[in-house]
């Protein structure tokens, strides 16, 4: 298994400013994952963070407004851009278990309240 | 892209009773997951089960992955059970990217 931190584990924001979200594995993993949770929703993959390379992005999310950083194998960043109302969500990162295909483990989340 | 659906979206049980809960999906998947979502958002893993049957104390896995679904069994519910239930799976030819289901959302009363 792994042990995914968060940083924040919540926040709340004002309209127009951005927000980073922090994530640390204790372990190297290969893939990282970021997650949104809409409140009552369910959870809507926004990007794949890949180290050495540019994350790649799900349909609907794009990269001026949700900037990723994967500088090394156990840490990554997802960045909320020019944030507005409907962005107040549950951001969580997940990484893959080695082997590929495997069990994939969730970070906390972070809980951000855009006003 | 695959579908993945969950029935019955709300349950509501009385504590000790037994239920089970379904998810079905529209296409071959290389991962299947069940997480238990808390109260306070932590996505908890249940099971990783892409085909086959598990246990796990008081719950149970099974997924058939040539008829596309999977059900989990909770048996002599309690309070604590109470949350969201995700399914979750990877399309098979994916790069292991999680959809999930939209949930079921389970209140256990005392």
């Amino acid at each position: 298994s792994a042990v995914i931190s968060q940083k924040p584990s919540r926040d709340i924001c004002q309209r127009g400013t951005s927000l980073t979200i922090q994530c640390q594995v204790d372990s190297q993993v290969t893939m990282m994952f970021w997650y949104r949770q809409q409140p009552g929703q369910s959870l809507t993959l926004i990007a794949t963070a890949n180290q050495g390379s540019e994350a790649t992005y799900e349909s609907g999310f794009v990269i001026d407004k949700f900037p990723i950083s994967r500088p090394n194998l156990t840490f990554s960043t997802l960045t909320v851009s020019n944030m507005s109302p409907e962005d107040s969500s549950i951001y969580l990162c997940s990484v893959e278990g080695t082997g590929g295909h495997e069990t994939q483990y969730f970070g906390p989340g972070t809980r951000l309240l855009v006003l | 892209g695959i579908q993945v659906e969950q029935s019955p979206p709300d349950l509501i049980l009385q504590e000790g009773a037994n239920s089970t809960l379904r998810c079905n999906f529209s296409d071959s998947v290389n991962n299947l997951q069940w997480f238990h979502q808390n109260p306070w958002g932590q996505l908890i893993n249940l099971f990783y089960i892409p085909s086959g049957t598990k246990q796990n104390g008081r719950l149970s896995a099974t997924t058939v992955a040539t008829e596309r679904y999977s059900l989990l069994y909770i048996s002599s519910s309690q309070t604590t059970d109470s949350g969201v239930y995700f399914c979750a799976v990877d399309l098979a030819g994916a790069n292991s990217k999680l959809t999930f289901g939209k949930g079921i959302t389970l209140s256990v009363r005392p």
